[in-house]
């Protein structure tokens, strides 16, 4: 059973449409990440967000982690087929402190032209 | 800096035989975490280390698996006899804080 629970599994959008990726848990985080992850390559950390409510943007990227730090959210403008890949969020617990992470299972995005 | 350094990145055995993954992290980074991917299970923490020493190694499969972490910059996964059902990518990760680093991973294929 996963922790994090992310929707949808797979989306697939043309370029140049928005789309939201959902990180949901009944659990409370510290922090909660972003990863995107590309075919043959490991994970790469795309944001961190830590106090509830808290909004980030990263150019076409926005993050939003929720008022209760259970829950999170990445919407993506415009999208283009660089954006393509699996995106993970992660979230670390507030009882741990050693650095671990709960991974959710992902979801595959794919921007055709 | 070059980042977590995996290898190799690719190894292809016959099942029986002994597998050695190794890492080398990020300097500076006192947490090393070893995860495993597959289509079926998405990515499984194996076993992490604070500072050298193994915090949670829960999530290693069987005894078959085992991990070291002889110094600060560097770690080896061992699977030994290796079996057709640990064919996956292996990931190992370091941290400062709660932000984690990937390596680009070792694609295992068991025969």
């Amino acid at each position: 059973t996963q922790l994090l629970e992310q929707s949808p599994q797979f989306l697939s959008i043309q370029e140049g449409e928005n789309l939201t990726v959902y990180c949901n848990s009944s659990s409370v985080f510290s922090s909660l990440q972003w990863y995107r992850q590309e075919p043959g390559e490991g994970p790469v950390l795309l944001v961190t967000v830590v106090t509830g409510g808290e909004v980030k943007k990263l150019k076409r990227l926005t993050f939003q982690f929720g008022d209760a730090r259970k829950d999170s959210s990445l919407h993506i403008t415009a999208a283009q087929p660089g954006d393509t890949g699996l995106y993970l969020c992660a979230g670390a617990e507030a009882t741990d402190s050693w650095g671990k992470l709960q991974f959710g299972a992902g979801t595959q995005v794919v921007v055709t032209p | 800096d070059a980042g977590v350094i995996q290898s190799p990145r690719h190894e292809v055995t016959e099942m029986g035989q002994e597998v050695t993954l190794r890492c080398k992290p990020i300097s500076g980074h006192n947490s090393l975490f070893w995860y495993r991917q597959t289509m079926m299970r998405g990515l499984e923490l194996l076993i992490y280390f604070n500072n050298n020493v193994p915090i949670d190694d829960s999530g290693m499969p069987e005894d078959r698996f085992s991990a070291k972490m002889p110094n600060a910059s560097f770690s080896t996964l061992k699977i030994q006899p290796s079996e057709p059902r640990d064919s996956a990518v292996y990931f190992c990760a370091s941290s400062i804080y709660n932000e984690q680093f990937f390596g680009p991973g070792t694609r295992l294929t068991v025969l």
